[in-house]
């Protein structure tokens, strides 16, 4: 079936620094893929659409300058938080779908603690 | 405001019977609501899908129900096992939405042997 891969898993990084966070589809082009997180007991919230070959599209609230979002192939997006802070600390998931409206894949996370 | 209600943070039910999970909605452009499956530090696992065109749908054990009428939906696991434990979160997404999904707080799923 469909795969999502998400690396790392876990990162620690010191505030002020950035960290990137890799989104791969392992058997399948995506020319889609959405960006999520989720803070503690809350549910995911959709951060931002990214689109292959373009912008993403990011939900209001979420700053496009502090989550760059990039998708330069049909594979393969990154979200890097810039200049990280504590209250940037959270799991963040990406997720994909094969095609249409089939129902959307996810990676496994990344929990992201800044110190 | 949240557009897709899970109210019952947690569920706790016997091995062997039955489990209800509840899901509401309030978008009334919603017209496909799907139930996930996470364990802790994974991301969530798909489980079972309805569109607004049907009332049920049932896959194994999982079958969903849809009431667009009362714009609720449940998810009913029976039998239940102790590998059901998890939390189980309800989503839902609008035709031309790009289909993106608005989740549920989840409902946290405890199947004591």
């Amino acid at each position: 079936g469909a795969v999502v891969s998400q690396h790392p898993s876990r990162v620690i990084c010191k505030s002020g620094t950035s960290v990137k966070i890799e989104c791969r589809s392992l058997d399948f082009q995506a020319t889609t893929m959405f960006w999520y997180r989720q803070f503690p007991k809350q549910s995911l919230m959709l951060m931002a659409t990214s689109n292959e070959g373009s912008k993403a599209t990011y939900e209001q609230g979420v700053e496009k300058d502090k989550f760059l979002i990039n998708h330069a192939s049909l594979t393969l997006s990154t979200l890097t938080v810039t200049s990280a802070h504590p209250e940037d600390s959270s799991f963040y998931i990406c997720s994909a779908r094969v095609r249409g409206y089939s129902p959307l894949h996810f990676g496994n996370g990344t929990r992201l603690t800044v110190t | 405001d949240q557009q897709v209600k899970q109210n019952s943070p947690s569920l706790s039910v016997q091995e062997g019977r039955i489990s209800i999970l509840n899901c509401d909605y309030t978008n009334s452009m919603f017209d496909y609501f799907l139930w996930y499956k996470k364990y802790p530090a994974e991301g969530p696992t798909f489980l079972i899908s309805i569109s607004s065109i049907k009332d049920k749908n049932e896959d194994g054990r999982f079958t969903v129900f849809l009431n667009k009428s009362a714009k609720h939906l449940s998810l009913h696991i029976v039998p239940s096992q102790p590998g059901d434990s998890a939390v189980y979160f309800c989503a839902a997404s609008a035709r031309g939405s790009q289909g993106n999904l608005i989740f549920g707080k989840g409902t946290k799923l405890s199947v004591k042997p």
